[in-house]
């Protein structure tokens, strides 16, 4: 079974901290992605990463950046947390460029921005 | 732009039957998921259609037509355990095979 494991489930941050998540993959995908999960908005696309060190935006990246650094790794950062940052962040991967192949989700990280 | 649709929430009775439908215009199709996603959990995969037709997997049966743009998640015998979320994801062919999702739909099995 696909393993996705996202470093804490809950998180209470400041405003203007620096706030890391971090996602570990163990089945050697190489598509891992951000989203934020909001009430009847959906998933959302913060960021994503096809390969080691390569990362591309999402449909909104602002206030976010991310770090791949190894290939089972996929860290979101906050550069300055903001109250409109409070939601669920979830982590997915993916084995290859599409076809069949769905995205494997983690627990979430359930943050709260005061 | 792209727009996926599925109804908030429905409610259903143990045993009997549920659709839940699924509706998307997006800039060019790869293929429609379904996720499921209890409370406080992880969204899990559990259909996929790339042609039009029904993909039946034991209770749960998917079917698609692209012509429509229209997909729905049929949940035969209904079980509590079946109260969940219930995501419509498309895959679009760009952003390295993108996923849109839907809003999601909260199914609620009552006794």
């Amino acid at each position: 079974d696909v393993k996705v494991t996202q470093s804490s489930r809950y998180l209470v941050k400041r405003t203007g901290e620096k706030v890391f998540l971090e996602c570990v993959q163990d089945m050697d995908h190489e598509n891992m992605f951000w989203y934020r999960q909001d009430p009847g908005l959906g998933l959302r696309l913060i960021y994503f990463s096809y390969d080691v060190k390569m990362k591309e935006k999402g449909d909104i990246p602002e206030g976010y950046s991310v770090s791949r650094e190894k290939k089972e790794r996929f860290s979101l950062i906050l550069e300055s947390a903001s109250t409109n940052q409070t939601s669920m962040y979830l982590c997915a991967s993916s084995s290859g460029t599409g076809g069949h192949q769905p995205q494997h989700f983690g627990d979430g990280t359930r943050l709260s921005i005061l | 732009g792209q727009n996926i649709d599925q109804p908030t929430e429905m409610t259903a009775t143990e045993g009997a039957i549920v659709q839940i439908n699924c509706t998307y215009q997006t800039s060019g199709f790869n293929g429609l998921f379904w996720y499921q996603q209890h409370a406080g959990e992880a969204p899990t995969f559990l259909s996929y259609n790339v042609l039009d037709g029904l993909e039946e997997k034991g209770r749960f049966s998917s079917f698609l037509s692209r012509s429509k743009g229209y997909s729905y998640l049929l949940l035969k015998e209904l079980q509590m355990k079946d109260s969940a979320s219930y995501l419509c994801a498309v895959r679009v062919p760009y952003n390295n095979n993108d996923m849109r999702f839907g809003a999601g739909t909260r199914l609620t099995v009552k006794p």
